[in-house]
């Protein structure tokens, strides 16, 4: 099984919006609504940012937001913070007790 | 708040084995999975396999089928990974995490621990 396929990376300036892709196959993004977004930064573990496609974790800001639409999910971060400046990385369920992670999406705040 | 600790860093020789711990604490522990997911330097996550410690039955990633074995000890919540016939390119960050109320996605993650192979 070969990773999901994100941007190497994006950008944009503060209070702006920045959109990252995600894209797979029927096998794994678009067979299941089991899509999650993690960010991590520097020297850190992954932290979940959005589940099951759409849905935030408590203390999540509403800045974040997933979709998804076939074999291809997107995470957008609206209102750009210089916080926000990590890396992505998004995950699927690949059926049989199997996940995928992409291979991570690096975004500055220009 | 459930909290996911892991042993210390690790230097190994080609060949050999390693065995990571992640104990939990804080929180209800056998019905939730534990997954170990994998950062080599500089790339990407890698998930490597799970188990659901009430269940005993793990789960591998196709790729490391035959290398690496997740156990778990219900009575001291502590699971493990254990990957054999280490070669460099396994040098990497690993990581234990929680399937929890979302059992799809990991809400909770170890503090990862740095497994280098090295001659």
């Amino acid at each position: 099984q070969s990773a999901l396929t994100q941007p190497p990376s994006a950008s944009g300036s503060p209070g702006q919006s920045v959109t990252i892709s995600c894209t797979g196959t029927s096998s794994d993004i678009g067979g299941y609504n089991y899509v999650s977004w993690y960010q991590q930064h520097p020297g850190k573990a992954p932290k979940l940012m959005i589940y099951e496609v759409t849905k935030r974790p408590s203390g999540v800001p509403d800045r974040f937001s997933g979709s998804k639409s076939g074999n291809t999910a997107s995470l957008t971060v609206s209102g750009l913070q210089a916080e926000d400046e990590a890396d992505y990385y998004c995950s699927s369920y690949a059926g049989s007790n199997n996940w995928m992670f992409g291979g991570g999406t690096k975004v500055t705040v220009l | 708040q459930v909290q996911l600790v892991q042993s210390g860093a690790e230097v190994k020789k080609p060949g050999s084995s390693v065995k990571v711990s992640c104990k939990a604490s804080g929180g209800t522990f056998s019905s939730y999975s534990i997954s170990w997911v994998r950062q080599a330097p500089g790339q990407g996550l890698e998930w490597m396999g799970r188990i659901i410690p009430f269940l005993d039955i793990p789960n591998y990633a196709q790729n490391l089928q035959g290398r690496v074995a997740i156990t778990a000890d219900k009575s001291t919540s502590t699971a493990y990974m254990e990957l054999s016939s280490l070669r460099s390119e396994d040098t990497a960050v690993y990581y234990c995490t929680r399937g929890g109320a979302a059992p799809y996605a990991f809400d909770i993650w170890g503090q990862g621990t740095m497994v280098t192979v090295s001659s």
